[in-house]
């Protein structure tokens, strides 16, 4: 079945650094990809989204490209803010009905100043 | 803007008890879903529903029950609470008819059965 694979945490890095949280997927057909953000005591929130192969999906500085080839969305940020502490979530929209999604474990973010 | 709504935030049961965790989506989305977080372990589909009277079970349904009896609400059963079913609680919603559409999250209901 579809699968995600996230790197683990915690990740702390200091403000302003670069920042990248790997991410790999199992699925049959072509799914789309999600990054979601979860804050303290909220429930998640979608950060950005690629629904094709070699697509962008860009939000709040945040990048990640649809990887067919490395099957791979790979998440990226070039200057974190303390503000981006958080844990994020990589998902995939499966080929089957209901518009489900499978999530991988989150990776714990801290940015300190 | 409301949006989704699960009530309560927290709960404290003993084994073998019951409750219902209520959730409530005003986007008159026909898609609805009930995960369960557990520490390290992402989230887990419990059960979803594509629209009113139509429920289907997700990855981990076992022990919970659903119903979908309005496009606003999706009621999550726990009939014999057990301690496994200690968890964070998330209801979501999304509207899309294709796949990947974006879901909304509620706040979480905090879970645990001692």
């Amino acid at each position: 079945g579809d699968s995600v694979t996230q790197m683990e945490g915690p990740v702390t890095l200091s403000e302003e650094a670069f920042l990248t949280i790997n991410c790999t997927y199992t699925a049959t057909g072509y799914p789309s990809l999600f990054w979601y953000v979860q804050y303290p005591g909220e429930g998640l929130q979608l950060l950005l989204k690629a629904t094709k192969a070699d697509d962008k999906g860009s939000n709040k500085g945040f990048e990640a490209t649809y990887r067919k080839e490395t099957t791979s969305f790979h998440l990226e940020k070039g200057s974190v803010q303390v503000s981006d502490s958080a844990v994020y979530f990589c998902a995939l929209g499966g080929a089957g009905g209901g518009n489900k999604l499978t999530f991988g474990t989150g990776t714990q973010l801290k940015v300190e100043l | 803007n409301a949006g989704v709504t699960q009530t309560p935030k927290f709960r404290i049961l003993k084994i073998g008890q019951s409750m219902t965790l209520q959730c409530t989506q005003d986007m008159n989305h026909n898609y609805m879903y009930w995960y369960r977080q557990d520490p390290g372990m992402g989230l887990k589909l419990i059960y979803y529903s594509v629209g009113a009277g139509i429920t289907d079970k997700g990855e981990v349904p076992n022990g919970y029950n659903v119903s979908r009896s309005t496009t606003e609400d999706f009621p999550l059963r726990l009939e014999l609470a057990a301690p496994s079913q200690t968890s964070v609680y998330f209801c979501a919603s999304s509207g899309g008819q294709r796949e990947g559409s974006k879901l909304f999250f509620g706040s979480g209901t905090q879970l645990s059965v001692l």
